[in-house]
């Protein structure tokens, strides 16, 4: 199975900075990568498909980059709403594998 | 507006199977084509792919739960349905379903997810 390997584990930020999170695959995976948001007690909801093609209704200070193995989701100016745990998914081989989760909290 | 409605048992016996279901509105499990997917959490953990039922019907399960996992589809209910053989206390978490499909541009997501359901398993 490809392995996700997400970092950092968790973060500290202030409300406006700009965050960045990386996932690195185990092998060449493509754009085939997807972002996913959990705030507590919630279901994951759907940010970014295909490495960087926002899902409909997200906020554009979201964005993902990245292609092989190599992955970013960035939110260029945090609101309070954004801190959540984001994980990323790896669609391009099956057993399907998640990233093991960053948590982002308020400094 | 498509929404995805789970339910299940809250508590299952050790070496007991394990059902959980996900009820479809605004859509057709048969349409898409999706992929319906399974996705468990253990309390306080990251999120694992159990697998999905297409549709079509056709089945891919994660081979670490590959023996002991069954998925269905119930078109005259409009649900899929979870079964998971000989559970063991590591068996428990949230269950949650979501709708898998590709996007016009390439690519997939799931972009629809229930709400979840814990099951716990203990004697």
């Amino acid at each position: 199975a490809i392995q996700m390997t997400q970092s950092p584990s968790s973060l500290s930020a202030f409300v406006g900075d700009r965050v960045t999170i990386t996932c690195r695959a185990s092998q060449d995976i493509g754009d085939e990568l997807g972002w996913y948001q959990q705030k507590p007690g919630k279901a994951p909801k759907l940010l970014i498909y295909a490495a960087s093609y926002l899902q409909s209704g997200v906020p554009s200070r979201f964005s993902g980059s990245g292609s092989g193995t190599d992955f970013t989701l960035t939110i260029s100016s945090l609101q309070p709403e954004d801190f959540a745990t984001y994980y990323c998914l790896q669609d391009s081989n099956y057993p399907q594998t998640f990233g093991q989760g960053t948590k982002v909290e308020i400094k | 507006q498509v929404q995805l409605q789970e339910s299940g048992p809250g508590l299952v016996k050790p070496s007991e199977t394990l059902s959980v279901t996900c009820a479809v509105s605004g859509d057709s499990v048969t349409g898409g084509p999706y992929y319906w997917t399974w996705i468990r959490q253990p309390p306080g953990k990251g999120l694992e792919w159990i697998g999905y039922i297409h549709s079509s019907g056709g089945t891919n399960y994660n081979p670490s739960l590959e023996s002991r996992v069954v998925m269905s589809l119930d078109t005259s209910r409009n649900q899929v349905s979870l079964q998971l053989k000989s559970v063991t206390a590591a068996d428990t978490a949230v269950y949650y379903c979501a709708r898998r499909r590709l996007w016009v541009t390439g690519g997939y997501g799931m972009d629809v997810w229930g709400q979840g359901t814990m099951v716990a398993v203990s004697s």
